[in-house]
């Protein structure tokens, strides 16, 4: 099947620092990305829909100055949280789409 | 929204017991797909289901899907130790859009 990777699979950071995370397609083109943030002992909720060469397109109530989406090739997608604090302290997931959606394994942020 | 709610939200059984997890949506779907995740980890696609489909099977898994009541069903069978898992249901919106809504998930334990 299709394998996404994301890196880092941990990261811990001050706050007020920013942090990117990566989400790659590792063998095939992903037209669509997705980036969903889960928090502990809760469901995903999608944060944003990046498109390739395009602006991501974010959910209500996320900022897109805080989360900041770049899709540079159909195999890399980024997201920036920028001026981290720790409530934005969470695990972040990405998926890659064709024709179905892959996840990546996510990412653990913790933010001092 | 049309987040879906899974019941139970936690659900412990033994060994070789039988587990069913419930899942319920708000609007009309594509499909339903349900994922398991383990603690920490990303998501693993499970199975999916059109919204033209009353029941799937795959292994030791079957689904069943009543779009009259908006509802799904994923059952486990002859559980064991290492499905021990949060087991979480998404929907897909009718029109085309690939983006999925989770539900809150049910967190299955099986005791050996």
């Amino acid at each position: 099947g299709a394998v996404v990777s994301q890196h880092p699979s941990r990261v811990i950071c001050k706050s007020g620092t920013s942090v990117k995370i990566e989400c790659r397609s590792l063998d095939f083109q992903a037209t669509t990305m997705f980036w969903y943030r889960q928090f502990p002992k809760k469901s995903l909720m999608l944060m944003a829909t990046s498109n390739e060469g395009s602006k991501a397109t974010y959910e209500q109530g996320v900022e897109k100055d805080k989360f900041l989406i770049n899709h540079a090739s159909l195999t890399l997608s980024t997201l920036t949280v920028t001026s981290a604090h720790p409530e934005d302290s969470s695990f972040y997931i990405c998926s890659a789409t064709v024709r179905e959606q892959f996840f990546g394994p996510g990412t653990r942020l913790t933010v001092l | 929204s049309q987040q879906g709610e899974e019941d139970p939200q936690a659900l412990s059984i033994q060994e070789g017991e039988n587990a069913t997890m419930n899942c319920s949506y708000k609007t009309s779907i594509n499909n339903l797909q349900w994922y398991r995740q383990n603690s920490g980890r990303g998501l693993v696609h499970l199975i999916l289901i059109r919204s033209n489909e009353r029941e799937k099977h795959s292994g030791r898994l079957r689904v069943t899907l009543d779009t009259s009541k908006k509802s799904s069903s994923l059952l486990i069978t002859a559980s064991r130790a290492a499905d021990t898992a949060s087991y979480f249901c998404a929907t897909d919106a009718q029109g085309g859009s690939e983006k999925l809504v989770f539900g809150k998930g049910t967190k299955l334990t099986v005791n050996p």
